[in-house]
């Protein structure tokens, strides 16, 4: 079955310190690939997505590239800010069109 | 501004209540899911429908759980008996599906957190 594995957390940086938050996969076909964030006390939301090998997703100074060879898909930002703190989530759809989540990754940044 | 509402946002419930939560997808969209979270297992599925025909609800407890979408507007999740185990936000998302197409976003609702004492 199709699975995600991400980085444990919490990530605690400091404001404009770089970040990543790994993320890789387990799936058959060919997946499309997600990254959630989670403010508190409120649902998902979705950050960016990649559908096919290669592609890149950005929004809000986030990135994350489909990695088919290494079936990854992590999470990166150049500079985070204090309003960045909130839980990810990486997740793929496969065929049946709902969402597999990862465990979530809580972000902390300190200012 | 369309979104996914979702109703009680906060429910505490003794255990062997009937628990029953709503959920009003965004107009248009056919395809509504129902997810838990918890501490322990994360984000897990519990069921979908598209044009209202439930798909999957094998991640579903049966016994006590059931799913229902008596209209288009409206996706309900009911548990009876509720148990402890059960206390977990609980999420609802629509998403506009069409055959084999791109994929479409899932906008999630902004959950009920159940509690069952």
């Amino acid at each position: 079955g199709n699975s995600v594995t991400q980085m444990e957390g919490p990530v605690t940086l400091s404001e404009e310190a770089f970040l990543t938050i790994n993320c890789t996969y387990t799936a058959t076909g060919y997946p499309s690939l997600f990254w959630y964030v989670q403010y508190p006390g409120e649902g998902l939301q979705l950050l960016l997505k990649a559908t096919k090998a290669d592609d890149k997703g950005s929004n809000k100074g986030f990135e994350a590239t489909y990695r088919k060879e290494t079936t990854s898909f992590h999470l990166e930002k150049g500079s985070v800010q204090v309003s960045d703190s909130a839980v990810y989530f990486c997740a793929l759809m496969g065929g049946r069109r709902a969402l597999t989540f990862g465990s979530g990754t809580r972000l902390q940044v300190q200012p | 501004d369309a979104r996914v509402t979702q109703t009680p946002r906060h429910k505490v419930t003794e255990m062997g209540q009937e628990v029953t939560m709503r959920c009003q997808p965004i107009l248009g969209h056919n395809t509504v899911f129902w997810y838990r979270q918890t501490m322990m297992q994360g984000l897990e599925l519990l069921a979908y429908f598209r044009n209202r025909a439930p798909l999957d609800d094998s991640g579903m407890p049966k016994d006590r759980f059931s799913a229902e979408m008596p209209d288009a507007t409206l996706a309900t999740l009911k548990i009876q008996p509720s148990e402890p185990r059960d206390s977990a936000v609980y999420f609802c998302a629509s998403g506009l599906v069409l055959g084999t197409g791109p994929y479409n976003e899932q906008f999630f609702g902004p959950g009920t957190r159940l509690t069952v004492l």
